[in-house]
């Protein structure tokens, strides 16, 4: 098992590009998210999704899209790149619910200038 | 709005030493309380407390919830430089468990 994979690693962005951060699973899990950690914040969550087809608001949705159309893929889309949207971003996954034991995937530092 | 406090921000202990960390929340329909361990990559599942009183354990590691008093206590006896790493807590709400997280602990190990 990948366990959770993230691509790229690294990203830089001009201010109104768009792009997509990928994110995929191979354990089946039903539930996946994706966070933003910037310094002295902790984890808020941007996104989520319950299962294939649905999906549903975080804490800091503004400026993000997102689509689930397979259980194992969930991208997030940036729109319109910011500087403030300049983070590390960790998509996670788990089989029940986010309370339930999270899996993340090992973070993309992304930088918009 | 749902909230997760964390206490101290920061900590710097010696090895051998022993440490508490608090975390307390103000969360509507609460269903499960979770310590994460990140060291510089992405976060590691550490416990998960659904029932106040009942202390889980891994090695030096403890951690006990009081869902009366809305905190709980992550416990590493023994401190190791191995644990020095930023500690987060979260807590799950609603049906669908979603997490906010605190703003995390970071703990700093000197030999």
């Amino acid at each position: 098992n990948a366990g959770v994979t993230q691509t790229p690693k690294f990203q830089v962005l001009k201010t109104g590009q768009s792009m997509t951060l990928q994110c995929a699973q191979d354990m089946n899990h039903e539930y996946m998210s994706w966070y933003r950690q910037d310094p002295g914040m902790g984890l808020r969550l941007i996104h989520y999704s319950v299962g294939a087809g649905i999906t549903d608001q975080g804490e800091v949705p503004n400026g993000y899209n997102v689509s689930r159309s397979t259980t194992e893929d969930f991208p997030l889309r940036l729109l319109s790149a910011a500087p403030s949207q300049t983070s590390v971003y960790f998509c996670a996954s788990s089989y029940q619910g986010q309370g339930d034991e999270q899996y993340f995937g090992p973070g993309t530092r992304l930088t918009v200038t | 709005e749902d909230k997760v406090v964390q206490s101290p921000l920061s900590l710097v202990v010696h090895e051998g030493d022993t440490v508490t960390l608090n975390c307390s929340y103000e969360v509507t329909n609460f269903r499960s309380l979770l310590w994460y361990k990140q060291e510089k990559k992405a976060p590691t599942f550490l416990f998960m407390l659904t029932s106040s009183g009942i202390e889980k354990k891994s090695g030096r590691l403890s951690s006990i919830l009081d869902k009366k008093e809305l905190f709980s206590i992550l416990n590493i006896t023994a401190t190791q430089t191995g644990d020095s790493a930023v500690y987060l807590c979260a807590v799950s709400t609603g049906a669908n468990s979603k997490l906010t997280f605190g703003k995390g602990i970071t703990l700093s190990v000197r030999p």
